[in-house]
């Protein structure tokens, strides 16, 4: 979606490297989610975030929204290839949260 | 959160025919969403479904081509009619649960039409 622009489109590292993705909106968000999808597995959820400089962080994977909250970054430390996976963001704009709105993705693959 | 359960999880299908996918939720929710994630791209909202109410689609999708029912607040259906292999996709369903602002996914519906 042009609305949200994902980067990198794609990632591979070498296991135990930290790494970040990067979700910037062109307008203001209400709610910014994180989900993970891997085949046959559909989207898990990781995280929202709805406050300006609001911070989460669930095991090794800690999510961010800048104060102007128009951009967004997930930050993997120590990756494992567990963490292997296509990272979608999604957003709510001023229509709601029941229309989301998603990036292209980030695949990331971590190497042994 | 809640549990979705989606069949089939895959299918191939001849141009022309129709295809039904079920979408079923472990608690009862208001609000049931369904998606479709094209080859390479991300996820684009379809509908809406409301029990008890017409679901809305989105800009770009009729009700002719993906008919939906929710026949209670546990379920949904949602058909792809009159398939060409520009329907091939995944197809998710996705509820928002209870009075969080987060939407759950089911596992998709794999579609190759042929």
């Amino acid at each position: 979606s042009q609305e949200l622009e994902q980067s990198p489109q794609s990632l591979i590292v070498q296991e135990g490297k930290n790494l970040t993705i990067n979700c910037t909106s062109s307008k203001t968000l209400y709610g910014l989610y994180w989900y993970k999808q891997k085949y046959g597995e559909g989207l898990i959820f990781l995280m929202m975030l709805q406050k300006g400089g609001e911070e989460k962080s669930h095991e090794k994977i800690t999510a961010k929204l800048d104060e102007k909250k128009q951009q967004s970054s997930l930050h993997i430390t120590a990756s494992q290839p567990s963490h292997a996976g296509i990272y979608l963001c999604g957003a709510a704009f001023s229509g709601g949260y029941n229309k989301l709105i998603f990036g292209a993705g980030t695949r990331l693959a971590v190497h042994p | 959160s809640a549990v979705i359960s989606q069949k089939p999880s895959r299918d191939i299908c001849q141009r022309g025919t129709s295809l039904t996918i079920q979408c079923q939720v472990d608690s009862q929710v208001t609000m049931m969403f369904w998606y479709r994630q094209q080859p390479g791209q991300s996820l684009t909202l379809i509908a809406t479904a409301n029990q008890g109410s017409e679901a809305t689609y989105e800009s770009g999708f009729v009700i002719d081509k993906f008919p939906i029912s929710r026949p209670n607040l546990t379920f949904s259906t949602l058909t792809v009619s009159n398939m060409s292999p520009e329907d091939s996709s995944i197809y998710l369903c996705s509820v928002r649960s209870g009075g969080e602002n987060i939407q759950y996914f089911g596992a998709g519906t794999r579609l190759s039409v042929l």
